[in-house]
């Protein structure tokens, strides 16, 4: 099983700054395998990016997804209102499937 | 527009069974994989199973094989989740997920708002 580590586990930022979010993996996640969603209390995750750095249908260009093999990053470059949730990195590439703990991004 | 409702949660005691169902609408459900993903309360996000567009594969975590089986059923557009001898930490929001094409080595590009399931005497 590919254990997937996210860090930091929070992050605190004020709206307009870049936040980067870590995702490690315990071995190489096949073919950039590698997913982003972002999760709102109470409501269900939603896609935001896949096959590591492709964004998904009507998400904005200030997200944006990178690495391959055991190291992936999401980079938000200009934090909105909005984008205040947790995130959790997916690999989809191998069974079991595995999500990471999250990350908390919230509002300092 | 992709529509995906999930039934059949509730209390249930331990080692009882529940079925789980995911109405799915608004695209061509015979032609996607579709999984369950599962969120114990206040805790991140637990795979629980695949199933292929056809119903041929199915793969489960390791904490729920041999408890629950995956199945789908193409000509009502709808994926079943099958729990036996649920426990405690079965405890959880249950949400059903498409996936982005009919393997189930691919993306979930839209999931369901979830059915909350409690295992408690």
């Amino acid at each position: 099983e590919i254990v997937l580590t996210q860090s930091p586990g929070t992050l605190s930022l004020s709206p307009g700054e870049r936040a980067t979010l870590s995702c490690r993996a315990s071995q190489s996640v096949s073919s950039s395998s590698l997913a982003w969603y972002q999760q709102k209390p109470g409501q269900a995750p939603s896609l935001l990016i896949f096959g590591a750095s492709s964004r998904a249908t009507g998400i904005p260009d200030r997200f944006s997804g990178s690495g391959s093999g055991t190291d992936f990053t999401l980079t938000i470059s200009r934090l909105e209102p909005e984008d205040f949730a947790v995130y959790y990195c997916q690999q989809y590439g191998s069974s079991p499937q595995t999500f990471g703990q999250g990350t908390n991004v919230e509002i300092k | 527009e992709v529509q995906l409702l999930e039934s059949g949660g509730g209390l249930v005691q331990p080692g009882g069974s529940l079925r789980l169902s995911c109405a799915a609408s608004g695209f061509t459900f015979s032609s996607y994989a579709m999984s369950w993903v599962r969120q114990a309360p206040g805790k991140g996000l637990d795979w629980v199973s695949a199933i292929s567009a056809a119903g041929s594969t199915t793969y489960h975590a390791v904490s729920v094989r041999g408890r629950f089986t995956t199945s789908r059923d193409n000509s009502k557009n709808t994926l079943y989740l099958q729990m036996n001898s649920l426990r405690s930490e079965d405890t959880a929001v249950y949400f059903c997920a498409k996936a982005g094409e009919y393997s189930v080595y691919d993306k979930l590009d839209y999931w369901g708002q979830g059915t909350l399931v409690t295992v408690s005497s």
